[in-house]
């Protein structure tokens, strides 16, 4: 069975700064790997997906996660947080070679401190 | 429509009470699946609807909940004898065929909340 676990359950950082989500993943197959945001009273938005091509993988609004399997790890992160990145951040994976759901982790909320 | 759209938005009903809530997905989109958002809970999941295939209903919670979809479009999930613990945000997304690596499409979800 596939998991995810999500460091902190709520992360804190000052305007410019650098913001570091974690994310380690549990999975028997390759996975594919899914960052969502979502923002107060709205659904989850993708910010990126990892899907077995370039382990570095970018997406919206400055944010980047790498694929370490290592460290079955899958990381986000953007040099400078802005106010407008404030919400929960949810890590999502999924096996890459059948139709099982996306198992989420239970997110991490996002300040940023002007 | 050009997002996944559920309605109610907010749905207020009393404790054994039957509720309904609906998704309408992404035209085209052959995929369906229902979650359940608690506070400190992330996402969990309910139900998947994947074309003309019998759903995966391994994530329902109880006998009380049910879910159609018909037409391969708009999909219906019905909470019988509601519970306080069934209050939540019940979130529904619609993918591409059943491939997962398209991600998913979120409509802004349901606030169930029973009293």
């Amino acid at each position: 069975a596939q998991s995810v676990t999500q460091l902190g359950s709520h992360v804190s950082v000052s305007e410019g700064a650098l913001v570091l989500l974690r994310c380690n993943y549990s999975s028997s197959v390759p996975p594919y790997l899914f960052w969502y945001v979502q923002y107060p009273n709205q659904g989850l938005q993708l910010l990126l997906k990892y899907t077995s091509a370039a382990t570095l993988v970018k997406g919206i609004n400055g944010f980047e996660a790498e694929f370490k399997k290592s460290e079955t790890s899958f990381h986000l992160t953007k040099p400078s947080a802005h106010m407008s990145d404030a919400a929960e951040y949810f890590c999502a994976v999924s096996e890459n070679s059948g139709n099982t759901p996306l198992v989420f982790g239970k997110g991490t909320r996002l300040s940023v401190i002007a | 429509g050009a997002g996944v759209s559920q309605s109610p938005s907010n749905k207020v009903t009393e404790k054994g009470k039957d509720v309904e809530l609906r998704c309408d997905p992404i035209s085209g989109h052959t995929a369906l699946y229902w979650y359940r958002q608690s506070l400190g809970q992330g996402l969990e999941f309910l139900i998947y609807f994947q074309g003309n295939s019998a759903p995966d209903k391994s994530g329902l919670p109880s006998d009380r909940f049910s879910a159609e979809r018909t037409g391969g479009s708009v999909s219906t999930l019905t909470i019988q004898r509601t519970q306080q613990e069934d209050s939540a945000v019940y979130l529904c997304a619609s993918s591409y065929g059943g491939q997962q690596g398209s991600g998913y499409t979120f409509g802004s979800g349901t606030r169930l909340t029973v009293v």
